[in-house]
């Protein structure tokens, strides 16, 4: 069964300070991984996309790492700040060749909240 | 406009009702997704559609769920005979091409009373 499972549930940090975010994941056959943010009450908004090819992806503050052997992906968030608190979402596509269609399976999210 | 639109944003209606939620995709994006999004979860696929067409409806939960994408461009999402389970926040995205990030809208957050 296709499964994204994140960690942790949910996380406090204060601003400024650095913290990970975790994914596993089983989904066959892999097409790519996928970090959304979402604020409360928003749609999902794509902070960055990696192929099996690609280790690392920057955007701004935030990093993602993909190991491909062992289907985990991590999100690093450095120097945050308060509008950084969100729920961040790891998604993984599942490659449809026949309908040119990537389905995407949602982790269910770890919601972070800065603290002044 | 700039990003995908979504109406209502909140439909409140009862049990046993027929609901229809439209979503405006981005201007020339073929694709079109609607997924559903219980409190505490991530969003859950329901179908895709390809210009007109549903590609992929899979992810329909019962044959009360219904979609529609009559020119390619504005979908509806119809629900009969709403039951409470039905209640979650109903989001839309729109792509252009398969390896480009699927573009997401508020949603709407609909509640069976």
């Amino acid at each position: 069964k296709n499964q994204v499972e994140q960690s942790p549930q949910s996380l406090i940090i204060l601003e400024g300070k650095n913290c990970t975010l975790q994914c596993n994941y089983t989904v066959s056959p892999f097409s790519n991984l996928r970090w959304y943010k979402q604020d409360t009450g928003r749609g999902p908004v794509s902070l960055t996309i990696m192929t099996f090819r690609e280790n690392t992806k920057s955007n701004g503050r935030y990093t993602a790492t993909l190991d491909a052997d062992t289907k985990q992906s991590s999100l690093h968030i450095t120097a945050s700040q308060l509008s950084d608190s969100a729920s961040y979402i790891c998604v993984v596509s599942a490659d449809r060749m026949n309908t040119g269609f990537q389905k995407l399976v949602f982790g269910t999210g770890t919601r972070l909240l800065v603290s002044p | 406009g700039a990003g995908v639109s979504q109406t209502p944003s909140n439909k409140v209606t009862e049990k046993g009702k027929y609901v229809e939620l439209r979503c405006d995709p981005i201007s020339g994006h073929t694709a079109l997704y609607w997924y559903r999004q219980s409190l505490g979860q991530g969003p859950e696929f329901l179908i895709y559609f390809q210009g007109t067409g549903a590609a992929d409806d899979s992810g329909l939960p019962n044959d009360r769920f219904f979609a529609v994408r009559p020119e390619g461009s504005v979908s509806t999402l119809k629900i009969q005979r709403t039951e409470r389970g039905d209640s979650a926040v109903y989001l839309c995205a729109s792509s252009g091409d398969r390896n480009q990030p699927q573009h997401f809208g508020d949603g709407t957050r609909l509640s069976i009373l």
